[in-house]
């Protein structure tokens, strides 16, 4: 399986911050690389698909980038509906492997 | 609107037999593969296989593999997990979601989720 490692697993952050979170993967994925947002309660979200490509809906203010293991989201300017917990997945080979996710607080 | 409906909470005991469901509205998701993804309580994501509503074939994480049974309806657009026999660590929120061939085999749209307690 490729193992994807998230970091940093937790982050303290202020409306208004640029944030970044980044995961690498144990090998060569491409750009088979997703982001979703989970909001307590709730079933996760899409917001990036193929490294780079923002989902239909989601604010311009996140934007993935990376190719091969290195990959990152960054949310230029968080808002308050933003503090929720991020996972990245590797859809490039089967099982498709999660990040063990990052959880965005309120500082 | 294209949406997944997944079955009611359970409370189950070990030991005992459990299958829940995924139906899909709005759209004909013969064509569409439906994951599986587990949520342990307090804990991340996991996927934990897929099945093709055309042919009803599930496939499995190997972590996963033997443990449960992924199948599908493609007439009723409905995707199905199932346990033999529950255990404990079975424990946890259950979701499905569409995995979109041209994203990238992302999740797109996802079920709300069903949670599963296995307690005696």
């Amino acid at each position: 399986d490729i193992q994807m490692t998230q970091s940093p697993p937790s982050l303290s952050a202020s409306v208004g911050d640029r944030v970044t979170i980044t995961c690498r993967a144990s090998q060569s994925i491409r750009t088979y690389l997703n982001w979703y947002q989970q909001k307590p309660g709730k079933a996760p979200k899409l917001l990036i698909y193929a490294a780079s490509s923002l989902q239909i809906g989601v604010p311009s203010r996140f934007s993935g980038s990376g190719s091969g293991t290195d990959f990152t989201l960054t949310i230029s300017s968080l808002q308050p509906e933003d503090f929720a917990a991020y996972y990245c997945q590797q859809s490039s080979s089967a099982p498709h492997t999660f990040g063990q996710g990052t959880k965005l607080e309120i500082k | 609107e294209v949406q997944l409906v997944q079955s009611g909470a359970e409370v189950k005991k070990p030991g005992e037999y459990l299958k829940i469901s995924c139906k899909g509205s709005g759209h004909s998701f013969a064509g569409y593969e439906i994951a599986w993804v587990r949520q342990m309580p307090g804990k991340g994501l996991e996927w934990m296989g897929i099945i093709y509503l055309g042919d009803s074939d599930g496939r499995y994480s190997p972590s996963f593999q033997g443990q449960v049974t992924i199948s599908g309806d493609k007439s009723t657009n409905t995707a199905y997990l199932e346990w033999r026999r529950l255990k404990a660590s079975d424990t946890a929120m259950y979701y499905c979601a569409t995995q979109e061939a041209g994203k990238y085999d992302a999740l797109d749209i996802w079920g709300q989720g069903t949670m599963v307690i296995v307690s005696s």
